[in-house]
């Protein structure tokens, strides 16, 4: 079956450490997105990917880092620099011209 | 700057009719996008407008009206299954390569009650 997986579904992390999250898609997409999503909000864009080896600063990036070496794979790593960490984090990709964002089933993050 | 409104609850009973309306203000608009949230889960695409008018799905319809720069999904028969957030998303930016980047509202949180 196609689809996007997210792993860990949760996860814990001492303040001050760097977590890289994995997004793996076999659905073929070019572009792929990080969300994040705080309790009673929206999702708000992190980075997004149009191609392998280019991706682009989403409205709140800052504190993250991310990369896309392969079609398939788009890690994010939240690093220390991001003062208010914890939250929902989610994977999206979509095919070119096409309508509909695909989610994978996201990543809890708790920085205690 | 960009701005999506819509309701942060709405509470109905089975069987009847619920409309959840968005109003937005974008610097481009390129089509609204509705998503449906269980707690907990991924969000999951119902519907997408990019011209005016009615488009249905099943149980569920979107609306749009570019010129008042509104929307709203029209959910009938609910069922307790439809309790879930619901967001509204506008395509207001070109990425390149053939994807647009969609700015999401807060969502909507759908109560069915028995």
């Amino acid at each position: 079956d196609g689809g996007i997986t997210q792993s860990p579904k949760y996860l814990f992390r001492k303040e001050g450490q760097n977590v890289t999250l994995s997004c793996e898609q076999n659905l073929n997409h070019d572009a792929m997105y990080w969300y994040r999503q705080d309790p009673g909000q929206g999702l708000r864009l992190i980075y997004y990917s149009q191609i392998v080896n280019d991706f682009q600063k989403g409205d709140i990036a800052e504190g993250y880092s991310v990369s896309r070496e392969k079609k398939e794979s788009f890690p994010l790593t939240v690093t220390s620099a991001q003062k208010n960490p914890t939250a929902f984090y989610l994977c999206a990709s979509t095919g070119s011209m096409e309508n509909e964002q695909f989610f994978g089933p996201g990543t809890r993050l708790t920085v205690l | 700057g960009q701005s999506l409104e819509q309701p942060s609850e709405v509470t109905a009973v089975e069987g009847a009719i619920v409309q959840i309306n968005c109003t937005y203000q974008t610097s481009g608009f390129y089509g609204l996008s509705w998503y449906q949230q269980h707690d907990g889960g991924a969000p999951t695409f119902l519907s997408y407008n990019a011209l005016d008018g009615l488009e249905e799905t099943g149980r569920f319809s979107s609306f749009l009206s570019r010129s008042d720069s509104y929307g709203y999904l029209l959910l009938q028969e609910l069922q307790m299954k439809d309790s879930a957030s619901y967001f509204c998303a506008v395509r207001d930016r070109w990425g390149g390569g053939g994807s647009y980047i969609p700015t999401f509202g807060r969502g909507t949180s759908l109560i069915v009650h028995p």
